[in-house]
């Protein structure tokens, strides 16, 4: 079945610094993938949609300077957290679902990304 | 796309049926209802899906009533590593396929 992979898994950096998490389809083409983050004890929430060749669409809510997506390739999603702070520590998670599939098909998730900002 | 209502929580013994319920009675007649699950520290795994027809696969039934208003998941032989939260999602088929999780329910298989 069709396989998403992150990475890192887990990230530990000090406040200030921009870190990068990748999300690779492994074996489909994703034109579309989505950008989730999850706080402790709380929902999925989603923050993008990650569309290939051009600019992602941002949840109310969401700074787009503050979370830098890029989609330039059919298998690869980049989310960036600029500048980051403590009160960006989450669990960031994506998904894609492959297209060649029926309409129907599920969506399939990463593993997730801890990011924890000291 | 629609809005679901699960339990907060459940608890299944080992070995048992699980039965987990959902609803969504504002569900459209082009919306699936997709299941999925979330354990601990992990990204959310697919279940299962269904538009109206009752549906099963190696991991699970789902069970949706005739005027689509609700549907249970059923996991026939609960054991612990099936502990986590589950998620009732109903969003269209087609085009970006959003989907907006809700709070869950979170399922606790005890030996």
């Amino acid at each position: 079945g069709a396989v998403v992979s992150q990475h890192p898994s887990w990230v530990i950096c000090k406040s200030g610094t921009s870190v990068k998490i990748e999300c690779r389809s492994l074996d489909f083409q994703a034109t579309t993938m989505f950008w989730y983050r999850q706080f402790p004890k709380q929902s999925l929430m989603l923050m993008a949609t990650s569309n290939e060749g051009s600019k992602a669409t941002y949840e109310q809510g969401v700074e787009k300077d503050k979370f830098l997506i890029n989609h330039a390739s059919l298998t690869l999603s980049t989310l960036t957290v600029t500048s980051a702070h403590p009160e960006d520590s989450s669990f960031y998670i994506c998904s894609a679902r492959d297209p060649g599939q029926a309409t129907n098909q599920p969506q399939h998730f990463g593993d997730g990304t801890r990011l924890s900002i000291l | 796309d629609a809005k679901t209502t699960q339990p907060p929580s459940m608890d299944c013994a080992e070995g048992r049926a699980a039965n987990l319920p959902c609803n969504h009675s504002t569900i459209s007649g082009n919306e699936y209802v997709y299941w999925y699950r979330q354990i601990h520290s992990q990204g959310p795994q697919y279940i299962i899906h269904g538009l109206k027809n009752n549906e099963t696969n190696e991991m699970a039934s789902l069970i949706i009533t005739e005027d689509r208003k609700s549907s249970t998941l059923i996991l026939p032989h609960a054991t612990l590593r099936d502990t986590a939260v589950y998620y009732c999602i109903v969003t269209l088929s087609t085009g970006f396929q959003k989907l907006v999780f809700g709070t869950g329910t979170r399922l606790l298989v005890s030996p």
